[in-house]
């Protein structure tokens, strides 16, 4: 099983500011089968990146994604008031399962 | 407009069967996997495992596997999460999703269900 790790567990951060998350993997797997999920409480996860660099349909392009390896970023250029919240990534490409990270939380400086 | 329908909160004892189950409309059910993916009280994501309506195929998470049944109805465009034996460590929200690409069992999920509350307590 692929172990995801991500760093760091909290960013406090204003708008305004860029944000930078980061996700390393335990070992490499195939592709580009890396996603990211902005979460907030009470919500469903939702898909804002898929394939280390692809926004999902209707994700700002404020909202970035980049790695290759066992190293992935997901980068936030300028924080939006709704931008605060928690952040999971998630590889999928190896054999099941497909694992998420422990989420990275953006909160208000 | 897609959408994934969850069942509601639910609220059972120890040693209780239970099962959840998830809606499918707006896109052709038999043509993309649906996962479950646990979110235990104030933890993260844990993906549980995928199934296949076309054919019923499932792949599980082996820390799952044997915990729960996932299964699916292609008739009637449901997905299913079912317990035979509740325990407390099973309180969580479990949400359904989508994979992104028809037909590919390799993906990230697109589209969520708005979760199913599962509380267990004698």
């Amino acid at each position: 099983e692929i172990v995801l790790t991500q760093s760091p567990g909290t960013l406090s951060l204003s708008p305004g500011e860029r944000a930078t998350l980061s996700c390393r993997a335990s070992q490499s797997f195939s592709g580009s089968a890396l996603a990211w999920y902005q979460q907030k409480p009470g919500q469903a996860p939702r898909l804002l990146i898929y394939g280390v660099s692809s926004r999902a349909t209707g994700i700002p392009d404020r909202f970035s994604g980049s790695g290759s390896g066992t190293e992935f970023t997901l980068t936030i250029s300028r924080l939006e008031p709704e931008d605060f919240a928690v952040y999971y990534c998630q590889q999928y490409g190896s054999a099941v399962p497909f694992t998420f990270g422990p989420g990275t939380k953006v909160n208000i400086k | 407009e897609v959408q994934l329908v969850q069942s509601g909160a639910e609220v059972k004892k120890p040693g209780e069967s239970l099962k959840i189950s998830c809606k499918a409309s707006g896109f052709k059910f038999t043509s993309y996997w649906i996962g479950w993916v646990r979110q235990k009280p104030g933890k993260g994501l844990e993906w549980m495992g995928i199934v296949y309506p076309a054919d019923s195929e499932v792949r599980y998470n082996p820390s799952f596997q044997g915990q729960v049944t996932i299964s699916a109805d292609k008739s009637i465009n449901t997905a299913y999460l079912q317990w035979s034996s509740l325990k407390a460590s099973d309180i969580a929200i479990y949400f359904c999703a989508r994979h992104r690409t028809p037909y590919s069992g390799y993906d990230g999920f697109d589209y969520w269900g708005q979760g199913s509350l599962v509380t267990v307590s004698s």
